[in-house]
């Protein structure tokens, strides 16, 4: 099956710096690589996803790049605020079975400081 | 939570005991997932369902079963609770698995349970 590894897992930054979470994956039948923030007490949140065909996603202060040779992807956070921080998890998507199953990395904590 | 809730959210049962989760959902979404969430493992997939009365494992199904009887809800059921089954889980929902079709997975609030 899928394994996905995820580093760091925390990472403390100062307010307006940059953030980068790095993953890899195993399996090359993945093709959707989705990230997700988690707030305390609550479900994780989609904040961006990108599939295999294409290298790099942006929206705002969000990136995403794609090393599919590599099997790797990251996750890029410009200007962080504090009210990012928060858990971060990446996570990889193939067809297996009769649905789509995603693998999840372990997570990552970040922490902006004021 | 793009329209998923889960019932209860907050549930605290004794080992050999039964548990049955819900999820439900008003967006009329295909497929339904089941994952448990541990501290240094992410969210891990327990069974998932592809459609009413369709359902398949994941990774750590044992202990755990499914059923889908309408649409919007997805039942999990612990027959018989274990300490180990302490954990944070968590449904996700689904439109579509293939092709271009739109197949982010949108995820509920989550269950804590704890069994003592």
């Amino acid at each position: 099956g899928e394994n996905v590894e995820q580093h760091p897992s925390t990472l403390s930054v100062q307010e307006g710096d940059s953030a980068v979470i790095k993953c890899t994956y195993s399996d090359s039948a993945s093709n959707y690589f989705p990230w997700y923030k988690q707030e305390l007490g609550k479900g994780p949140q989609l904040i961006i996803d990108i599939r295999s065909n294409v290298g790099e996603k942006k929206d705002q202060r969000i990136a995403v790049t794609l090393n599919k040779t590599a099997k790797h992807f990251s996750l890029h956070i410009t200007e962080t605020q504090p009210e990012d921080s928060a858990v971060y998890f990446c996570a990889a998507s193939r067809i297996s079975g009769s649905a789509r199953q995603l693998t999840f990395g372990s997570g990552t904590q970040l922490t902006v400081l004021p | 939570d793009a329209g998923i809730t889960q019932s209860p959210r907050h549930k605290v049962t004794e080992t050999g005991t039964p548990v049955t989760l819900r999820c439900h959902q008003t967006e009329n979404h295909r497929y339904m997932y089941w994952y448990r969430q541990d501290p240094g493992h992410g969210l891990r997939l327990i069974h998932y369902s592809y459609g009413v009365k369709d359902t398949d494992k994941g990774e750590v199904s044992d202990g755990y079963s499914v059923s889908r009887s309408k649409t919007e809800d997805f039942l999990l059921t612990l027959e018989s609770a274990t300490s180990s089954q302490t954990s944070v889980y968590f449904c996700a929902i689904s439109e579509s698995a293939l092709g271009l079709a739109e197949y982010e997975q949108y995820f509920g609030p989550g269950t804590r349970l704890t069994v003592t």
